[in-house]
């Protein structure tokens, strides 16, 4: 089974600071790699699909890059609502897929 | 506009089974296959299965495998998680989810608790 580490656990930053999170696949995944927010009470939303695509309706702010086994999500020019959980997803052995085990994005 | 309708919270008993639904609209239903998802209270996010709603093929996650059943009513534009078995670390939310360019969209949710 691939394992996705995020990383760092939680991070805690300022409206207007940038956010990079990490995710790092056990093996390699090539680009099938996407990312969601999710907000207390929601369920998650897309924000990027296969590594950099940005899904319908996010923000440019919102980028994505990587291949291989290191991807990175970047949030530039944080908003309050950007606060929240993020989680990262494989699919390179679809139909399965597996979760990684999320970030924290907390204001400072 | 595209909406995954969801069935209600439930309340089981160890041991007992819950089936869970998903009702599908704004879109053409066996176009885009469907997962489910579920989030245990506090915790991440973990993959249960995954349903062809074309032809009714199905994968189910091994942590899962002999427990879950995922089916499709194409008429109702619905699919359905069954889960049985049930424990206590099974009380969580449950999600579906359609497949496109990743889970584009997803149901509301449905809080399944599994206490005596």
């Amino acid at each position: 089974e691939i394992v996705l580490t995020q990383s760092p656990a939680t991070l805690s930053l300022s409206p207007g600071e940038t956010a990079t999170l990490s995710c790092r696949a056990s093996q390699n995944i090539y680009n099938y790699l996407a990312w969601y927010k999710q907000k207390p009470g929601q369920p998650p939303r897309l924000l990027i699909y296969d590594a950099s695509n940005r899904a319908t309706g996010i923000p440019q702010r919102f980028s994505g890059s990587g291949s291989g086994t290191d991807f990175t999500l970047t949030i530039n020019s944080l908003e309050p609502e950007d606060f929240a959980v993020y989680y990262c997803q494989q699919r390179s052995n679809w139909p399965s897929v597996t979760f990684g085990q999320g970030t924290r994005l907390d204001i400072k | 506009q595209v909406q995954l309708v969801q069935s209600g919270g439930e309340v089981k008993e160890p041991g007992a089974s819950v089936k869970v639904s998903c009702r599908a609209s704004g879109y053409t239903f066996t176009s885009y296959a469907m997962h489910w998802v579920r989030q245990a209270p506090g915790q991440g996010l973990e993959w249960m299965g995954w349903i062809d709603t074309g032809n009714g093929n199905t994968k189910y996650a091994k942590s899962f495998q002999g427990r879950v059943s995922i089916s499709r009513d194409t008429s109702a534009k619905s699919t359905y998680m069954e889960l049985s078995g049930l424990r206590s670390e099974d009380t969580a939310v449950y999600f579906c989810a359609r497949e496109w360019e990743g889970l584009d969209y997803w149901g509301q949710g449905t809080p399944v608790t599994v206490s005596s």
